[in-house]
């Protein structure tokens, strides 16, 4: 079975543009989540879809969104992009069929650096 | 709220011998807790879980972990170390609808 797949796997910017990423959970899962990690604060959770609906949304500004599509692929977009968006984002798929029980797998990440 | 403390940033062990890596955690209900591993420009790799049952959980490349609900622990452990397990461990119990991570452990096995 497939692992993951984010793309693309690295992206340059330059401030105030805006950036969209994608990603391709393991077939069969239908929950994606997205984290961002830095070095200075670590692993972030962005936000979670499920059946296309966001389900938790975690601390970050409103330029973060996104969406699900109905074959479980997501995309993250983040507008007006700023010095301190540049990080690993990763992406994470599981199944989701009851609370945490399930594993979540990560993908390989996207390296965003905003100029 | 859920939490998790990695007390150490980084630990250094001799290859062949044991190793631990530690983790506390702070949950509401029953504790599903996770460990993953992250290698140089990678993305996070599963180890291992504990969701319930034997406190003892064994997961990929030899790792095991031991579950003790008294200390709210969750200790990473390895009976014998290779240069090949140096990378960036995080574990992370299952919060409310996400996983919260720790800051990660580096860990660093010499030759």
């Amino acid at each position: 079975k497939a692992g993951v797949t984010q793309t693309p796997r690295y992206l340059i910017k330059t401030r105030g543009q805006q950036v969209t990423l994608s990603c391709s959970p393991i077939s069969g899962h239908r929950s994606v989540s997205w984290y961002q990690q830095t070095p200075g604060q670590g692993l972030q959770f962005l936000f979670e879809y499920f059946s296309e609906t966001q389900r938790n949304k975690g601390n970050f500004p409103g330029r973060f969104s996104g969406r699900q599509f109905s074959n479980s692929r997501s995309e993250m977009n983040v507008s007006t992009l700023e010095l301190g968006d540049s990080a690993l984002y990763l992406c994470a798929s599981r199944l989701a069929r009851t609370g945490w029980t399930d594993t979540q797998y990560f993908g390989p990440g996207t390296r965003l650096t905003v100029l | 709220a859920q939490s998790v403390a990695q007390p150490e940033d980084q630990v250094n062990v001799a290859e062949g011998n044991p190793l631990t890596v530690k983790c506390t955690y702070s949950v509401s209900g029953n504790p599903y807790l996770f460990w993953y591993v992250q290698y140089p420009n990678r993305g996070l790799q599963f180890l291992l879980k504990y969701i319930t049952g034997d406190n003892l959980v064994k997961g990929s490349y030899g790792f095991e972990a031991e579950f003790n609900k008294s200390q709210t622990s969750f200790h990473l452990k390895k009976p014998s170390a290779l240069v090949s397990d140096s990378a960036l461990y995080f574990c992370a119990p299952a919060g409310f609808q996400k996983l919260v991570f720790g800051t990660g452990t580096r860990l660093l096995v010499s030759p």
